[in-house]
């Protein structure tokens, strides 16, 4: 099994550029996260997703959108980057997401992609 | 004031040395406290995992939640430069979804040999 991947690696781009990220997932996940890290700021929820066909706001959606038109995919497309999306992206997947008192359902993330906005 | 704080580091420490990473934290709702540790240029993978207080112990890695003074932390014994790493903590409340996490900034720890 892959786990999640993510497409691509590295991106440079200039102000006003748009692009779609992917992510993928062969573990049958119904949850879907997009997270962007930035130095002293950890993991901030962009747009996440229970289920195929469902997005939903997370912390810092503002310059982003979200699609999951299959159950495995979900992308995250910038209309029109921006400096301040320069950033290191992760896309996470798990199971239904509550946690127990013996268990918790962990989140799998994937290698990220570092962009960059000129 | 951020609901979960955590300094950032850099803690650069001998190999073989005691290591205490801690987060503090300002709602008394939490209940579920995570340890994820993210090498350089990875993402993160989850290390440890405790259900309202006490310890929990995994190899050279103990992790502990004092709800009374709202703090955890994760102690590595006889640490290893392998160690080296950024290690975020998340935690959330009971009926709380996974996109409901909230993290710490992470600390990057660094065991020189």
């Amino acid at each position: 099994n892959a786990g999640v991947t993510q497409t691509p690696k590295f991106r440079v781009l200039k102000t006003g550029q748009s692009m779609t990220l992917l992510c993928a997932q062969d573990m049958n996940h119904e949850y879907m996260y997009w997270y962007r890290q930035d130095p002293g700021m950890g993991l901030r929820l962009i747009h996440y997703s229970v289920g195929e066909g469902t997005t939903a706001k997370g912390e810092v959606p503002d310059g982003y959108n979200v699609s999951r038109l299959k159950k495995q995919n979900f992308l995250l497309g910038l209309e029109s980057a921006a400096p301040s999306q320069t950033s290191v992206y992760f896309c996470a997947s798990s199971t239904t997401g509550l946690a127990g008192i013996l268990s918790y359902n962990e989140q799998f993330f994937g290698p990220g992609t570092r962009l960059t906005v000129l | 004031q951020k609901e979960v704080e955590q300094d950032p580091g850099p803690l650069s420490v001998p190999e073989g040395a005691i290591v205490s990473l801690n987060c503090t934290y300002s709602n008394s709702a939490f209940q579920y406290f995570m340890w994820y540790r993210q090498y350089s240029r990875k993402g993160p993978e989850l290390l440890m995992y405790t259900y309202s207080s006490g310890n929990k112990e995994d190899g050279r890695f103990t992790a502990q939640v004092d709800k009374s003074s709202k703090y955890i932390s994760l102690f590595i014994r006889d640490s290893q430069p392998s160690d080296s790493a950024t290690y975020l903590c998340a935690m959330s409340r009971p009926g709380d979804s996974n996109y409901q996490l909230i993290w710490g900034a992470g600390t990057k720890l660094i065991i020189k040999p």
